[in-house]
Formats: C-alpha cells, sequence, structure tokens
C-alpha cells in the first residue's frame, strides 16, 4: 500500500522554463511534507519543506504547494538549471513526540537540458 | 564529524552470508534511521532510534535483519542469511529534536551474488 505515489518516474524540461513534480498522498495524518533531491551515489539532501497547515513555501527557485482537500503536493522549480538534474522524492511525516517517520514516494528522475 | 558516514560504500557478498553495515552519525542527532533503496523503488522504512532505544521497527522486512545503536551514537544494521532480494542502497539519516529534514548518509550499496 503506497502511501506517497510520484506517478512520473521521470521529467525533462529544458533550460531556464519551469520543472513541475508532482506527489500525491493517502494518509491524512501526515503533518509535514518534505522535498529530497538525491545524485547519483550520494545520499538525498533535503530541499524544501511545508506543514501541512500552509498551502505554500518558497526558497529561492523552489516552491512547493499543497492542496490537502486533494492529498496534493507539487514542486516548482523556475528557472530551471542543468544543476537541477538529479532523482526528486517526496515525502511525507507522521507520528509525534519524538518519534517520527518518513514516508517516500519512489522519485522522479528530473533532467534539465542546457 | 561534518556529516552522516556510512561503510563500506559498497559490500558484495556470497548469498546466505551474514553482513554488518555501519553508520556513524552527526554528533548530538539523538534521532537515527535506517532506509533502503531497492531498484526502481523509493525509499522504504527499516528502523528508527531514539538514543539507544528503537521505539519503531516495523519496516525490518524479516527477521534475518537487525539493528542496534549504542552510547547514542553509532548504529550497525546486521544481516544474516543474506538473499538475493536484499540486493539494495542501505541508508542511514539522522535528525536533531527539531529537523524536520533528516541529513541522509551517502549510502552502503550490498549485492547479493
Amino acid at each position: 500500500d503506497q502511501q506517497v505515489k510520484q506517478n512520473s518516474p521521470s521529467l525533462s524540461v529544458q533550460e531556464g522554463r519551469i520543472s513541475i513534480l508532482n506527489c500525491d498522498y493517502t494518509n491524512s495524518m501526515f503533518d509535514y511534507f518534505l522535498w529530497y533531491k538525491k545524485y547519483p551515489a550520494e545520499g538525498p539532501t533535503f530541499l524544501i519543506s511545508i506543514s501541512s497547515i500552509k498551502d505554500k513555501n518558497e526558497d529561492g527557485r523552489f516552491t512547493v504547494f499543497l492542496n490537502k482537500s486533494a492529498k496534493h503536493l507539487s514542486l516548482h522549480i523556475v528557472p530551471s538549471q542543468p544543476g537541477d538534474s538529479a532523482v526528486y522524492f517526496c515525502a511525507a511525516r507522521s507520528g509525534g513526540g519524538s518519534n517520527y517517520k518518513l514516508t517516500f514516494g519512489k522519485g522522479t528522475l528530473l533532467t534539465v537540458n542546457p | 564529524g561534518a556529516g552522516v558516514s556510512q561503510s563500506p560504500s559498497n559490500k558484495v557478498t556470497e548469498k546466505g552470508k551474514d553482513v554488518e553495515l555501519r553508520c556513524d552519525p552527526i554528533s548530538g542527532h539523538t534521532a537515527l534511521y535506517w532506509y533502503r533503496q531497492s531498484l526502481g523503488q523509493g525509499l522504504e522504512f527499516l528502523i528508527y532510534f531514539q538514543g539507544n532505544s528503537a521505539p519503531d521497527k516495523s519496516g525490518l522486512p524479516s527477521d534475518r535483519f537487525s539493528a542496534e545503536r549504542t552510547g547514542g551514537s553509532v548504529s550497525t544494521l546486521t544481516i544474516q542469511r543474506t538473499q538475493q532480494e536484499d540486493s539494495a542502497v542501505y541508508l542511514c539519516a539522522g535528525g536533531g529534536r527539531s529537523n524536520y529534514g533528516y541529513t541522509f548518509g551517502s549510502g552502503t550499496r550490498l549485492t547479493v551474488v
């Protein structure tokens, strides 16, 4: 039972254009959502997060949008750069107190062409 | 150290052998997580430590898998009698008390032949 789904395994965009990465989830108890970026042979690195009580969070070229009613979030990268080419994982946090767990999607490979 | 360190970076083992994977987290990170990524899959949660105790072991796929953490620091993940389906990248991550974004190590690529 996949609680966090990234339905697009890959996405290709031109440099300078917008990249939109999508993520759907099923568990309404998730309270935080995060995006991680992963280069080959490296561990994932935290990119940006959003609380379930917000609908938008922006950090430079990266913006995450959350639509709770649709259980959908998206990551927008604008303008896209070749160095953004990586696998992007959507993750959702559950738990409480000092016991949290992240549930990850399968990832989307973003390729930004020069 | 400056980051989460995992060793070995690569491990090839014969089916049926036991393996130990090590994670050395960032000093002060009380929470430690193990995940694995099999080919074509997302990151699969295995186990979570808070200090030396493991309040959530729900992701361990079978009783061949075990993990421990000593001194609130180094953790080892042990896989006994390895099977080919255990082949994956095993990732360790640490997080501070208020850190929503975990810091991951580079992982151990395990290949069971």
